[in-house]
């Protein structure tokens, strides 16, 4: 069974350009996660789908960042316009639905440098 | 304000002996705590859990123990193995939380020597 796969591993952008993140789920997967980490730092959440619908964008830094997930499947992360700060790695992670057991699969990361 | 800690952000063990972890945490709703682990390149993996209504909790070579009073717990590998080098994540749960949101540390970084 495929893992949590995202894409690119490695961006590298100007400040003020666009770059957008893809995220595809373990099939079957409802539930949805975006974390980032910075700096070497805690990885922090960002938000959660259930499905197609954001169950919690608490994280959510700003309104540069925009995530979408079409149909329940796949998730994007869209970060317009980029600053220096939003540099690290953007992890991916999901879980089927149901009972709690605190395990997310998480995807290897995408490494978004701003320049 | 971090609500998980890990004080130490390296530990560094010989081959056969005890590692142990520590992470503290200041959110009295946390109500579930696990403990991811990371290689270079890839995401975090999970790897053990505890409730908070339990104090100890065991999976093969992984031991992980919560204080509540102290707000406090620890992940005991016992022995430690080279294969055990990675950085280390504390995470927590909100009781209540609307979804599945975990609060992580700032990850301890074991180096198992051989």
């Amino acid at each position: 069974e495929a893992g949590v796969t995202q894409f690119p591993s490695h961006s590298v952008i100007e400040k003020g350009q666009t770059v957008t993140l893809r995220c595809d789920p373990i099939s079957g997967h409802d539930n949805l996660y975006w974390y980032r980490r910075v700096m070497g730092k805690e990885i922090k959440f960002l938000l959660h789908f259930v499905k197609e619908s954001k169950q919690d964008e608490s994280g959510m830094p700003n309104n540069r960042f925009l995530a979408e997930r079409t149909g329940g499947t796949y998730s994007t992360l869209k970060v317009q316009p980029a600053e220096l700060e939003d540099s690290g790695v953007y992890f991916c992670a999901s879980s089927p639905r149901g009972g709690f057991t605190g395990e997310l699969f998480f995807g290897e990361g995408s490494r978004l440098t701003v320049l | 304000d971090q609500q998980v800690k890990q004080n130490s952000p390296s530990l560094s063990v010989q081959e056969g002996r005890i590692s142990i972890l520590n992470c503290d945490y200041t959110n009295s709703m946390f109500d579930y705590f696990l403990w991811y682990k990371k290689y270079p390149a890839e995401g975090p993996t999970f790897l053990i859990s505890i409730s908070s209504i339990k104090d100890k909790n065991e999976d093969g070579r992984f031991t992980v123990f919560l204080n509540k009073s102290a707000k406090h717990l620890s992940l005991h590998i016992v022995p430690s193995q080279p294969g055990d080098s990675a950085v280390y994540f504390c995470a927590a749960r909100s009781l209540g939380s609307a979804g599945n949101m975990l609060t992580f540390g700032g990850g301890t970084r074991l180096m198992v020597k051989p």
